[in-house]
Parts: C-alpha cells; structure tokens; sequence
C-alpha cells in the first residue's frame, strides 16, 4: 500500500524564519510528487517534482526531491503570516489511475 | 489555466435527506474526476475515482450505495450523498488530473 508522511505534524515560527517540511514516501512505480498549499478551502498547487535532484523554485518557496532516499523537502524562506496554512504532500503512482496519495499534511503557524 | 468549478460550497441538510455536489471542468475536458473527503484537522483521503461514460471505482471502506458518482459528460461529474446523516459531515473536494492536479473549490457539508 502506497505510503506518505510528512513531517512535522505542526510549526509554529515568526516571520523572517525560513522552514523546512518533510514528506516521505512509499510508492509502487513512483510517477511525480506533489507540494499543496491549503488555507480554508481547496489546495492550492505549489510544486511537482518527478526528478530527482532538481529544485524547483517559486518565490520564496522551493522544493526538491531524492528519489533514492524516497523524500522531498518544501523550504519557505523569510515566512510571512500569509504563509500560514496546511502544506499537503502527494504521490502519484504510474499506475492506479492517476489517483493521489496524500500524507497528513503539516500545519503551519508564521506569527507576526 | 485550468479550472474546476464545485457547486456548492457548502450546504446545510436535514438528516435522511440526500444531496448532490457538482463539479465542473470548464475549460477542459476530464475523462477522470477523483473525489476526496477531508475531515477537521485531517488529510484528504481519496473515496473515488469517477470514470466518465463507465462506473466509478471505490476506494475500500467507501459505501458505493450512499456516495453516488455520476459521470455522464467530460465536463462534468457529480457525488450525491444519498440518505446523509451526521457522521457525513465533512468536506468533500474533487480533482482532475490535469497538471498539478486542479481541484475544486470544495463543498462543506454539514447535516443536522
């Protein structure tokens, strides 16, 4: 069974700090894994990282994934309150599908 | 970009009363939708993958009978939440596989 962990469960920083979030996985036939960014409603796209070793770069936000270690890292740098939200991570598989595997998220906390 | 467009966003029912969230690929055709539910501080947990023209696939544990898909068009797949009952309370949000997977804006259900 398809397996996603993230790490912390929950972060609480103050703005300036830069943060790391962790997601780990266990997949059958690894196809891309996905960064979410969820506020109150929907998540919100951030990244997908099928290579690895290649970092992708948004802003102050970037991740990068190590298929041999089977993680990906999701760094903010200089955190703003806006910042604050649920960060999802998701695996998708060659096959079932297309479907995602989501792991349980880390919630983040940027005090002012 | 593309856009799913959920209706509603969220609804209030009676328990034993059914109702139906929508979503709707606007400018792009979805041959596949996934549905997922989100509870209170969790992650989203798959419940289907609706197939368009053909039946939906249930991930284990999710009651085919009660959570109706229907994907009649490419444009458009529905869950229905048949006799709902409290415990049904919950935050339902669909996806298409596109890029990055676009969701919907989600639809929060609360059943008195």
């Amino acid at each position: 069974e398809d397996k996603v962990v993230q790490s912390p469960l929950s972060l609480v920083v103050h703005e300036g700090d830069t943060v790391t979030l962790n997601c780990s996985y266990e997949v059958t036939n690894f196809r891309s894994l996905l960064w979410y960014k969820q506020e109150k409603k929907a998540p919100t796209f951030l990244f997908m990282l099928t290579s690895s070793g290649i970092e992708k770069k948004s802003g102050r936000l970037s991740s990068i994934l190590d298929k041999k270690e089977l993680f990906s890292i999701l760094n903010i740098t200089a955190t703003q309150t806006g910042d604050s939200a649920i960060y999802l991570c998701a695996v998708s598989p060659l096959d079932a599908g297309n479907m995602l595997t989501f792991g349980g998220g880390t919630r983040l906390m940027v005090k002012p | 970009g593309a856009v799913v467009s959920q209706h509603p966003s969220w609804v209030i029912c009676k328990s034993g009363t059914s109702v139906k969230i929508e979503c709707r690929s606007l400018d792009f055709q979805a041959t596949t939708m996934f549905w997922y539910r989100q509870f209170p501080k969790q992650s989203l947990m798959l419940m289907a993958t609706s197939n368009e023209g053909s039946k939906a696939t249930y991930e284990q544990g999710v009651e085919k009978d009660k959570f109706l898909i229907n994907h009649a068009s490419l444009t458009l797949s529905t869950l229905t939440v048949t006799s709902a009952h409290p415990e049904d309370s919950s935050f339902y949000i669909c996806s298409a596989r596109v890029y990055g997977y676009t969701f919907g804006s989600g639809t929060r259900l609360t059943v008195v």
